[in-house]
């Protein structure tokens, strides 16, 4: 199983749909979790971090779900800028070592 | 804002070349990292380091070498360039080891080995 994992999509929505990804991560003693931002032949950059609490910045909400090891990104009203690879950022259990997914492909259409 | 600058945006090498690539962080982070992004396997660690002259390998650090002299500045070195190193590498730094230290990224080097 790899550490981390998430639907390579694409996921193709519209402009101001809801669209939600998940990552699931195989190493219960994880504590630090980022979304990541990556748009075409570009940097990645930082999103959100997700707190055990869940968090909400704007139209973006994050959630941790520690039972099921998953961790989720919520994506309200779409707008054509959201078009990006999204990239789940787990910690390697108990260091400090950060693991990227492969990324979640978003397509926003008008 | 965290600056991550690096060197080179594109590189064209031939096999067998050495080669550097350079990256310097004006946030006075502690941690620095070099990583290479190829489709379908998304980023890679290739080596890393916590502090000045030090540096511990990723996760495929064959073929690659580090330097870090002075805090803001961590160089990757291909000692031997191989066409399989051509990819995009990102280097990136971060403020402190520990939890929720979160990764700032240079704008990349794409890298061709011809």
């Amino acid at each position: 199983r790899k550490e981390v994992e998430q639907d390579p999509g694409p996921f193709n929505v519209p402009e101001g749909a809801t669209v939600a990804f998940n990552c699931t991560y195989s190493n219960s003693a994880s504590q630090s979790f980022f979304w990541y931002r990556q748009d075409c032949r570009k940097e990645p950059k930082l999103l959100m971090s997700v707190y055990s609490s869940g968090n909400e910045d704007g139209r973006f909400t994050a959630q941790l779900n520690r039972a099921s090891q998953y961790i989720s990104l919520l994506i309200r009203d779409s707008k054509l800028s959201d078009s990006a690879t999204y990239l789940c950022v787990v910690n390697m259990g108990n260091t400090d070592k950060l693991i990227f997914g492969t990324g979640t492909r978003l397509q926003v259409f008008p | 804002d965290v600056k991550v600058t690096q060197s080179s945006r594109y590189l064209v090498k031939r096999t067998g070349e050495k080669v550097f690539l350079e990256c310097v962080q004006d946030m006075d982070h502690e941690n620095m990292f070099w990583y290479r992004q190829d489709p379908g396997l998304g980023l890679r660690l290739i080596y890393f380091s916590y502090d000045v002259k030090m540096k511990e390998k990723g996760d495929i650090p064959e073929g690659y070498s580090v330097s870090r002299e002075k805090k803001e500045r961590f160089s990757l070195i291909l000692e031997s360039a191989s066409t399989n190193q051509t990819s995009m590498y990102l280097c990136a730094s971060s403020f402190a080891r520990g939890y929720n230290s979160p990764l700032h990224f240079g704008n990349g080097t794409r890298l061709t080995v011809t």
